[in-house]
């Protein structure tokens, strides 16, 4: 069975730092790693997807890797703004599709 | 195409009562799934649908769930008897399947708070 291990439950870092979120996951036969982002009270906005083929994926100042054979994936931010603030959660998909999600690590930007 | 929709957004109801929620997915996908997010924690995996059929349910799907997508479009989602343990984010993806990536794009969830 896949676990998801997303540590710390919560980071605070001034504006402007550069950050890594981690996730971990047990079972390394995974089709993908997506990483979603939540507002309090929301649903999730997708970031990013790295297919299990790739090792890295990037979208502004937002960097995925993945690492299959340690099951690890890391979520840099670049530069860090207020408006970053909220929860990031990392899914691993398996063979059925399903999705299996992390507790996901709370974010403070502070100005 | 405004993506994935849920209603209602927030429900709220006494112990005992029955819920439904809907779910419209973006058009041409698929596959549709529900999943559930209680304060803390990570969404959990409750079903999926490809087209009309159920392909897969949770264990944590009780007896008292129960899912339906009649025309492989919009689906439901109903709650019997709930009870005060049911109360949580109940959250809506689709996907367009068999593609590579099978990318799911979520609702923004319907809120389930139970007296």
């Amino acid at each position: 069975k896949q676990e998801v291990t997303q540590i710390p439950a919560a980071l605070s870092v001034p504006e402007g730092e550069n950050l890594v979120l981690n996730c971990s996951f047990t079972d390394s036969a995974i089709y993908n790693l997506q990483w979603f982002r939540q507002d309090p009270g929301k649903g999730l906005t997708s970031l990013l997807l790295i297919q299990s083929s790739q090792r890295e994926q990037t979208s502004g100042r937002l960097n995925a890797s993945l690492d299959k054979s340690s099951g690890r994936s890391t979520l840099y931010i670049a530069a860090s703004q207020p408006g970053d603030s909220a929860t990031y959660l990392c899914a691993a998909r398996g063979a059925n599709s399903k999705l299996t999600f992390g507790k996901g690590i709370t974010l403070s930007v502070r100005p | 195409d405004t993506g994935v929709s849920q209603n209602p957004r927030h429900k709220i109801t006494k112990r005992g009562q029955n819920v439904t929620f809907r779910c419209d997915p973006i058009s041409e996908h698929n596959r549709l799934y529900w999943y559930r997010q209680t304060l803390g924690q990570g969404p959990e995996f409750l079903t999926y649908f490809q087209n009309e059929a159920q392909l897969e349910k949770s264990r944590l799907l009780s007896d008292r769930f129960s899912a339906e997508r009649p025309k492989g479009s919009f689906s439901t989602l109903e709650i019997q008897r709930t009870e005060q343990g049911d109360s949580a984010m109940y959250l809506c993806a689709s996907s367009l399947a068999p593609t590579g990536a099978n990318v799911l794009t979520f609702g923004a969830g319907s809120r389930l708070t139970v007296l």
